[in-house]
């Protein structure tokens, strides 16, 4: 069935620092794939997205690129800061109604 | 701005009662989802919806059903709460297109004494 793996948390960045958050899908055909952000006390928010191969999403700095050979989607930053502290959620949606997320890789960004 | 929305952000109730989580959304969208989220395990799906009056079991429905009487509302209702059942809940809605995103509500942490 449809899965998605991503990199475990904790992950504690200085602020400025590069990030990247590994995240690989199991799927078949051609899901579109999304990441999420939450904050504390929070539900989650659309970060970006993309729906075909070799699609970039993008925002806030945040990028991420479909791979469907390596079938990846992993999320960086260049240069992180203080409110980017949160849980990042990577997830899939396949021809069917559902959606499938990862456990979700908490980031911490100290000054 | 687009908007899910669910009834309470934070819920005390007690083992045995009957319990009710409202969710609405503005969006006119088809489905409609309930996850529980705990520490270590991810997002749940407990049940979902893709149409008034359906609705589908997810990952972990027991203890658990769902009312979908009109579009924009789905209701989650813990048939006998217990303490097993402290969690925060997360309502999400989509459109039936496959390539749309999940809009979700700011969540109920429900605590069950």
């Amino acid at each position: 069935g449809d899965s998605v793996t991503q990199m475990e948390g904790p992950v504690t960045l200085s602020e400025e620092a590069f990030l990247t958050i590994n995240c690989t899908y199991t799927a078949t055909g051609y899901p579109s794939l999304f990441w999420y952000v939450q904050y504390p006390g929070e539900g989650l928010q659309l970060l970006l997205k993309a729906t075909k191969a070799d699609d970039k999403g993008s925002n806030k700095g945040f990028e991420a690129t479909y791979r469907k050979e390596t079938t990846s989607f992993h999320l960086e930053k260049g240069s992180v800061q203080v409110s980017d502290s949160a849980v990042y959620f990577c997830a899939l949606r396949n021809t069917g109604n559902q959606f499938y997320f990862g456990t979700g890789t908490s980031l911490t960004v100290i000054p | 701005d687009v908007k899910v929305t669910q009834s309470s952000r934070y819920l005390v109730k007690r083992t045995g009662e009957k319990v009710f989580l409202e969710c609405v959304q503005d969006m006119d969208h088809e489905n409609m989802f309930w996850y529980r989220q705990d520490p270590g395990l991810g997002l749940r799906l407990i049940y979902f919806s893709y149409d008034v009056k359906m609705k589908e079991k997810g990952d972990i429905p027991e203890g658990y059903s769902v009312s979908r009487e009109k579009k924009e509302r789905f209701s989650l209702i813990l048939e006998s709460a217990s303490t097993n059942q402290t969690s925060m809940y997360l309502c999400a809605s989509s459109l039936i297109r496959a390539n749309t995103e999940a809009f979700f509500g700011q969540g109920t942490r429900l605590t069950v004494v």
